[in-house]
């Protein structure tokens, strides 16, 4: 059966600090993959997407970024934290095929940039 | 354009009666819909969704949706709510216009869902 870790659960940085949330996916191969995040409880924004190894899609203009350095492993960055960065992170993979539609979720990751 | 609207933010119920958590959407084609439930601070649970085929769709936990064009609804119902329903729902709707292989979802902002004893 599939898989999907994210790492830490928990983060706590202060502004200007640098980023790294890691997901990963087990049980699939050349999975979709997909960062979300979750402000306040609510509304999911989608971050990035991924098709392939290397190939990364951005959704919205921020000082995040994204990167797939293997088949089943998707990294979120930045560079330098900013307060607004805070939130729930979460990563989701689906399997590219025309008869399977639904995205699996991570178990998250909660950013507090102090 | 693909969207999803979830018209309440709160649904209150008592244990033991039925629920139902609304949904509408908007696409340009034929609807992919999905239901999630997201428990604190976890990630979102996939629970059912609508391909095809009957309108009634059934998924986890006891849960069921009805889909209707008409009305382009798409709205959870539970026959006997549970404590342990209480959690936070989404309703989602698949883009179909950006290469059928991506499966991008498109999310309403949720439902609250407390049941009380």
């Amino acid at each position: 059966s599939q898989t999907i870790h994210q790492w830490p659960a928990t983060l706590v940085q202060p502004v200007g600090s640098p980023l790294s949330l890691e997901c990963t996916v087990e049980g699939t191969s050349n999975p979709n993959l997909y960062w979300y995040r979750q402000a306040a409880g609510r509304g999911l924004q989608l971050l990035f997407y991924s098709v392939g190894i290397g190939q990364i899609s951005s959704e919205v203009p921020q000082n995040l970024s994204a990167s797939r350095p293997q088949d089943r492993q998707f990294i979120l960055s930045s560079k330098k934290l900013l307060l607004s960065d805070s939130g729930f992170y979460l990563c989701a993979w689906s399997v590219p095929r025309r008869d399977l539609y639904e995205q699996y979720f991570g178990p998250g990751t909660r950013l507090t940039v102090t | 354009a693909q969207s999803v609207a979830q018209p309440e933010d709160q649904v209150n119920v008592a244990e033991g009666n039925p629920l139902t958590v609304k949904c509408t959407y908007s696409v340009s084609g034929n609807p992919y819909l999905f239901w999630y439930v997201q428990y604190p601070n976890r990630g979102l649970q996939f629970l059912l969704k609508y391909i095809t085929g009957d309108n009634l769709v059934k998924g986890s936990y006891g849960f069921e949706a009805e889909f209707n064009k008409s009305q382009t609804s798409f709205h959870l119902k539970k026959p006997s709510a549970l404590v342990s329903d209480s959690a936070l729902y989404f309703c989602a709707v698949r883009d179909m216009g950006r290469g059928s292989t991506l499966g991008r979802l498109y999310f309403g902002r949720g439902t609250q869902l407390t049941v009380w004893p």
